[in-house]
């Protein structure tokens, strides 16, 4: 089945910790992106990149990093920098292009304990 | 900058009724507006994709239109069942956006009671 897949769908981080989120998709889309969902405050785009090692800051990129490596691939790392990262991830892909459809994955629940 | 607005936040109706939810855009230079729907806890599902062209879509019990010149997109879902109820959001892409970003509004719940 063609789709995007993050993981894990639960994460928990310690104070001062680093912590990767998977994201891998097999719809050779070209573009990927990162977004995080507060309660109230909807979807807040991270990093986004439209082409393989290429990406951009999104609008609250600080305290995140990402990296391009392969076409499939989009990992997001949340650094000890970033001060309040308990939220919701999710990671979409689209092929290159404004009009076309963008697709979500199921998300990772990131919890610092 | 593009601002969307979903109103009402949430909304709750009986069975059978048909659904109308509300989108609104600032720039109505976009490429399209696509539908989601999130169950809690979940990622996001594409409902519809309209593209700026289109004056509406459909697909199954869902139909989405569009009107640029008001900025205004509709969500009708006809013959609500209780399977519908979930968060609905809409997204648009400005045609001058960096990266092709979606913008979405804050979205709105919906409960249908049996």
């Amino acid at each position: 089945d063609g789709g995007i897949t993050q993981s894990p769908k639960y994460l928990f981080r310690k104070e001062g910790q680093n912590v990767t989120l998977s994201c891998e998709q097999n719809l050779n889309h070209d573009a990927m992106y990162w977004y995080r969902q507060d309660p109230g405050q909807g979807l807040r785009l991270i990093y986004y990149s439209q082409i393989v090692n290429d990406f951009q800051k999104g609008d609250i990129a600080e305290g995140y990093s990402v990296s391009r490596e392969k076409k499939e691939s989009f990992p997001l790392t949340v650094t000890s920098a970033q001060k309040n990262p308990t939220a919701f991830y999710l990671c979409a892909s689209r092929p290159q292009g404004g009009n076309t459809e963008a697709f979500f994955g199921q998300g990772t629940r990131l919890t610092v304990v | 900058k593009q601002e969307v607005t979903q109103i009402p936040a949430a909304l709750s109706v009986p069975e059978g009724e048909n659904l109308v939810l509300n989108c609104s855009f600032t720039d109505s230079a976009i490429y399209n507006l696509q539908w989601f729907r999130q169950d809690p806890g979940k990622g996001l599902t594409s409902l519809l994709l309209i593209q700026s062209s289109q004056r509406e879509q459909t697909s199954g019990r869902l139909n989405a239109s569009l009107d640029k010149s008001s900025g205004r997109s509709t969500l009708y879902i006809a013959a609500s069942q209780p399977g519908d109820s979930a968060t609905y959001l809409c997204a648009s892409i400005l045609i001058k956006a960096a990266g092709n970003k979606l913008t979405f509004g804050g979205g709105t719940r919906v409960l249908v009671k049996p």
